[in-house]
């Protein structure tokens, strides 16, 4: 059974532009979402989180949208950059272990 | 956040052998798990190890397969054993932070082939 979906699978954005991806759960007792940035041949790092009782959080360029109602929440990478291009994973967690989205493969064009 | 380091970083492995990953970190913590990546895909739970405990298996993984050790508050080992291609994989550690609002901080993890 698949926890969290993610999307879009592949992104392409214009250097400049906005990045979106997309998650949605179906168990309300996760009670940390965060998201994590993976460049090609490196672990996961931790880049932005968020808890249910906030509807959004910026740090930077990123920014967390959290919808407790649709149980969704959405990373929004503002200004992306070609360095910003990798892998995007959203996670949920739940009495500490994370159960992580598919991945969004996303690439900023200069 | 913590600093995590893997050992070896790559190998590739003959099936039928095992091999023994090892994670260390900067800092003592309670709780370190252990993930596996497949190719181009998600990361999955492997166990949770916390130490002077057994770890505690996901479903679809056995302690025979991937025995843990948790000798002490900053090392961990995952070994794979009688590998076969299927587990071509990275495997990654990772660790939870000490706050309350923190979460989890992966090693560099491990790229495995099996020939």
């Amino acid at each position: 059974q698949q926890q969290v979906k993610q999307s879009p699978q592949s992104l392409i954005v214009q250097k400049g532009g906005i990045s979106i991806i997309n998650c949605a759960y179906e168990n309300t007792a996760f009670d940390y979402f965060p998201w994590y940035q993976q460049f090609p041949g490196k672990g996961p790092a931790l880049l932005i989180a968020i808890r249910p009782d906030v509807s959004e959080k910026k740090e930077g360029r990123f920014t967390i949208s959290f919808n407790k109602s649709a149980k969704q929440f959405s990373l929004h990478i503002m200004d992306s950059q070609p360095g910003d291009s990798a892998t995007y994973f959203c996670a949920v967690e739940y009495g500490n272990k994370l159960v992580f989205g598919a991945g969004t493969i996303l690439r900023v064009k200069s | 956040s913590a600093v995590i380091s893997q050992k070896p970083s790559r190998d590739i492995c003959q099936r039928g052998t095992s091999l023994t990953i090892q994670c260390q970190v900067d800092s003592q913590v309670t709780m370190m798990f252990w993930y596996r990546q497949q190719p181009g895909q998600s990361l999955t739970l492997i166990a949770t190890a916390n130490q002077g405990s057994e770890a505690t298996y996901e479903s679809g993984f056995v302690i025979d397969k991937f025995p843990i050790s948790r000798p002490n508050l900053t090392f961990s080992t995952l070994t794979v054993s009688n590998m076969s291609p299927e587990d071509s994989s990275i495997y990654l550690c990772s660790v939870r932070g000490q706050g309350a609002m923190e979460t989890q901080y992966f090693g560099p993890g491990t790229r495995l082939l099996v020939l």
